[in-house]
C-alpha cells in the first residue's frame, strides 16, 4: 500500500518562526500536494507539485513555499509563522493527474502561538 | 467554475439507521471523476470510491452505496444500517482543471457524520 509520512502529528510554534512540515511517500507517485483543512472550509491546496524540483501554486499560496528536491519528499515551508497559520495541514499524493485519487499523511496539526 | 457542494455540515443518526450524505458539483468539463473520502478521528483520507463521468451505474460496497446523477451533477452516498464506526468526516471531491490548467481534486467543506450508539 501507499503510504504518505508527515513528519509530526502536532507541532507548536512562535510567531515569526520558520517552519518545516515534512512529507515523505514510498511508491514513486510523481504528484504531491499540500492541503490546509479548516472547519467550515473544507480543503484548499496550498501548494502542488508534479516532479522534481517543480512547483505550482494552489488556491492559498501566500505566506508559504514549498521544496522538492527529491521525488518522494515535499516540504512546506512557512517563511514567518502566523496566528493565521494555525491550521491541519495535510499532504497527499498520487500517480495519476488527479484522475485515480489521492494518498493522504495523516496530518500535522500546527498551532502558531 | 469547478466546485463541490456538500450541504449538510454535520448529521446525526441512531445506530442502525441509513443515512444518505448529499454531494452536487459543478464542472466545465465533460470527462471529470468523483471521489468520496473518509475521514475519522485519527486525521487521515482514506479514499472510498472514484467514479468516472462516461459510468452512471450506481454502485454497491457492502453497506455503502453511491448513486451518480449526471443530469442533476450529484453524487450521493448512502450507509445502510449504520454504525458507530461510521462517524466520521465525509468530502466529495471533483477532480477537474484548475485555472491554470492543471488537474487537480476540488473538494465539497466536509459532512461531519455522527452515529449514536
Amino acid at each position: 500500500d501507499v503510504k504518505v509520512t508527515q513528519s509530526s502529528r502536532y507541532l507548536v510554534k512562535r510567531t515569526g518562526e520558520k517552519v518545516f512540515l515534512e512529507c515523505v511517500q514510498d511508491m514513486d507517485h510523481e504528484n504531491m500536494f499540500w492541503y490546509r483543512q479548516d472547519p467550515g472550509l473544507g480543503l484548499r491546496l496550498i501548494y502542488f507539485s508534479y516532479d522534481v524540483k517543480m512547483k505550482e501554486k494552489g488556491d492559498i499560496p501566500e505566506g508559504y513555499s514549498v521544496s522538492r528536491e527529491k521525488k518522494e519528499r515535499f516540504s512546506l515551508i512557512l517563511e514567518s509563522a502566523s496566528t493565521n497559520q494555525t491550521s491541519m495541514y495535510l499532504c497527499a499524493s498520487s500517480s495519476g493527474q488527479g484522475d485515480y485519487g489521492y494518498t493522504f499523511g495523516s496530518g500535522t496539526r500546527l498551532t502558531v502561538v | 467554475a469547478q466546485k463541490v457542494t456538500q450541504a449538510q455540515t454535520e448529521i446525526s443518526v441512531v445506530e442502525k439507521e441509513d443515512v444518505t450524505l448529499d454531494c452536487v458539483y459543478e464542472t466545465r468539463d465533460t470527462t471529470y471523476y468523483l471521489f468520496w473520502y473518509k475521514q475519522p478521528p485519527s486525521g487521515e483520507l482514506v479514499f472510498l470510491i472514484r467514479r468516472n463521468s462516461f459510468d452512471e451505474q450506481n454502485e454497491i460496497s457492502g453497506r455503502y452505496s453511491w448513486n451518480f446523477q449526471k443530469s442533476t451533477s450529484s453524487f450521493n452516498f448512502t450507509i445502510t444500517a449504520s454504525q458507530v464506526v461510521d462517524s466520521a468526516v465525509y468530502f466529495c471531491a471533483l477532480s477537474g482543471l484548475d485555472q491554470t490548467g492543471a488537474n487537480n481534486l476540488f473538494f465539497g467543506t466536509g459532512t461531519r457524520l455522527t452515529v449514536i450508539p
